[in-house]
């Protein structure tokens, strides 16, 4: 079990440019989360979805931020502009179902800095 | 509304000594409830998790946490701590919504020589 791979582990870009974060979630796992990280607001749940389908998106901090899962084994998170304030380690979790019973794995995380 | 509360964002033992890391969660329903570490530069790990049966859990690494229902907490803990426990843990508690668990604001574990 190769576990849940996040790509790039760090992405550095210009203020304005569109980034997109990749995620591919454990086989099996039906249940896919999206969250950030920073020392200021801590660890934040963006987005998540039940069988590729966005369930609460009421994380994602505005328009700029969307996320689609095309299918059962690939999520992205994409950011368009980046703005500064988007500098972040964003992490990809997955649960089979029933994840409040069973938890979440995660991937190691995309660090992101917006110069 | 299901929370968990971490009490003390920052902890320092010294190597050797007792680890215990507090959590309280307010729930309507049992809760289901986890402990996760993050090390430095790395992803959020499960340690041990409750769901029902013994209070009193095992996970990896030599942590234990319990259950305790009337007092709604789910404190970790270790009876010697190692400088390689340095880390940030982080409770969760999940029941109160299909899928979702929530998460503390978590705390830091430093480990004084």
């Amino acid at each position: 079990d190769a576990g849940v791979i996040q790509s790039p582990r760090h992405e550095v870009t210009e203020m304005g440019q569109e980034v997109t974060l990749r995620c591919k979630p454990i086989s099996g796992h039906n249940s896919l989360f999206w969250y950030r990280q920073t020392m200021m607001r801590g660890l934040e749940l963006l987005i998540y979805f039940n069988n590729n389908v966005p369930i609460d998106d009421s994380g994602m901090p505005e328009d700029r931020f969307s996320a689609k899962m095309p299918n059962a084994s690939f999520s992205t998170l994409k950011i368009q502009p980046s703005e500064p304030r988007d500098s972040a380690v964003y992490f990809c979790a997955s649960s089979p179902g029933g994840g409040e019973v069973y938890g979440y794995t995660f991937g190691s995380g995309t660090r992101l800095t917006v110069v | 509304a299901q929370s968990v509360t971490q009490l003390g964002s920052h902890v320092s033992v010294s190597e050797g000594a007792l680890v215990l890391l507090r959590c309280n969660y307010s729930s309507s329903v049992p809760p289901y409830l986890f402990w996760y570490v993050q090390y430095p530069n790395q992803g959020l790990q499960l340690l041990l998790k409750y769901t029902t049966g013994a209070t009193l859990v095992k996970g990896i690494n030599g942590f234990e946490a319990e259950f305790k229902k009337s007092e709604t907490s789910f404190h970790l803990t270790k009876p010697s701590a190692h400088m390689s426990d340095a880390a940030e843990y982080f409770c969760a508690a999940g029941g109160s919504s299909a899928s979702k668990i929530i998460f503390g604001s978590g705390t830091r574990l430093s480990i004084r020589p």
